[in-house]
């Protein structure tokens, strides 16, 4: 499967912990991206890396989150001390860095988050 | 006003229905836009992208229109498979809409 994958598909966990989410973009796409989605909401954007660089952040994004991407390739999405508030889908997508409607965005099948 | 706007529907409509979906957006610099299909407790999944002088896609016919900023899909002699929720994108905000639900019923 050449797809994006990500890992754990399902997580369920109590408020205050951490957890933490891992995205393995498809291989030869150099921009990564997550995104949250509730409930009878479209994906709401949280972070992209070109490569490495992490180049945007949503206002979203408050400081219990935070996103890697060490090495260009897979990325990981920490969130600290989670509140119930957290609980969402947490979608992963990549592409190849192009112009306009050429990047097209490929999601993974996402996170599911449960915070108790 | 939200940043990108969908009709949440349901739409509801028999096969073989031609049915259209509109999505509005506020930034009048936008130059990329896509639409995306989800069902229920899956991943968005490209459906097509939007050019500026419409594109089609065997029933599927994506338009936009810069003066009044939407976009538009739409599916004709529509299947039980089109059953879904149809997300409209605006990529150079990296904002979704909300998306619009369709139904479509034997």
């Amino acid at each position: 499967d050449t797809g994006v994958s990500q890992n754990p598909r399902h997580k369920i966990t109590k408020r205050g912990q951490n957890v933490t989410f891992r995205c393995d973009p498809i291989s030869e796409h150099n921009r990564l991206y997550w995104y949250r989605q509730t409930l009878g909401q479209g994906p709401e954007f949280l972070t992209y890396f070109q490569n490495e660089a992490q180049l945007e952040k949503s206002r979203l994004l408050s400081d219990r989150f935070s996103a890697e991407r060490p090495k260009g390739s897979f990325s990981t999405l920490e969130i600290q001390r989670t509140e119930q508030g957290d609980s969402a889908m947490y979608l992963c997508a990549s592409s190849r860095n192009g112009f306009g409607n050429q990047e097209t965005q490929y999601f993974g099948p996402g996170t599911r988050l449960l915070v108790l | 006003r939200k940043e990108v706007e969908q009709d949440p529907g349901p739409f509801n409509v028999p096969e073989g229905a031609t049915v259209a979906f509109n999505c509005t957006y506020s930034n009048s610099a936008s130059q990329s836009f896509f639409w995306y299909r989800q069902d229920c407790r899956k991943e968005p999944k490209l459906l097509m992208s939007v050019y500026s002088s419409g594109n089609e896609d065997g029933r599927f016919t994506a338009q936009l229109n810069r003066a009044s900023q939407y976009i538009s899909l739409l599916i004709r002699d529509s299947k039980l498979s089109d059953s879904a929720t149809y997300l409209c994108v605006v990529r150079d905000d990296m904002r979704f809409g909300a998306g619009t639900r369709l139904t479509v019923k034997p």
